[in-house]
């Protein structure tokens, strides 16, 4: 079964700063996507990135960057001069195929990211 | 560009009453997952479709059901409506089964009274 661990359930940085937000997964399946989502207080969920298993590179979106350490099975999202629009709860996921027709998604326990002024 | 459609967005019913929620893909996006986000939790899988099959089966509860039509959209359809499925109901959609991207649509909220 594939799990995702957010352990830090709230995070403040400062405007125009960096932030980096962890998780950690695990998973028996070679082949997997990881995703990272935003969601703002108002409730959608906002697609950030996706970091594939075999993908060589980190991947990169804007401002948005994927810290992907196979080995050590993290896929931190690093936020880059943060922004006051960036407050908001952040999603990790993970899908995995596990051997049948399994493309769901399981998400970790989310990040609450707080940007001050 | 085009995202994915929920509707409604906002629903009240009475304990025990039926729901039915409806998803619009996105344009050529084949595939469709239902997630179920209670107040203050992480989504959980629901159930998914692939090319107007279901794909995949989570906790989904056997009061509830859901199909995918020719046209691709889905609906998830509640019976016997309880307290504690009040909560933020997803969709979402991608280009096949392992699409590198899965959209979410804005969400259906429920409210059980």
């Amino acid at each position: 079964a594939q799990k995702i661990t957010q352990t830090q359930p709230g995070m403040f940085v400062q405007e125009k700063e960096a932030v980096t937000l962890d998780c950690t997964y695990d998973t028996s399946d070679p082949s997997y996507g990881l995703f990272w989502y935003k969601q703002p207080s108002s409730g959608e969920m906002i697609f950030l990135i996706y970091q594939g298993s075999y993908d060589q590179q980190n991947a990169t979106e804007g401002r948005y960057s994927l810290n992907f350490q196979k080995a050590r099975k993290s896929a931190n999202l690093v936020i880059s001069a943060s922004q006051l629009g960036d407050s908001a709860m952040y999603f990790c996921a993970m899908r995995a195929h596990n051997g049948g027709s399994n493309y769901k998604l399981t998400f970790g326990k989310g990040t609450l990211l707080t940007v001050n002024p | 560009a085009a995202g994915v459609i929920q509707s409604p967005r906002h629903l009240i019913k009475e304990k025990r009453e039926t729901a039915t929620l409806k998803c619009y893909p996105i344009p050529r996006h084949d595939t469709v997952y239902w997630y179920q986000q209670g107040p203050g939790q992480d989504p959980q899988f629901l159930i998914s479709f692939y090319e107007k099959m279901q794909s995949d089966k989570g906790s989904i509860p056997d009061r509830f059901s859901a199909q995918q039509f020719s046209d691709y959209h889905s609906e998830l359809n509640m019976s016997s409506l309880e307290l504690g499925d009040s909560a933020l109901y997803f969709c979402a959609s991608s280009l096949g089964l392992a699409g590198n991207e899965q959209f979410f649509g804005p969400g259906t909220r429920l409210t059980v009274l």
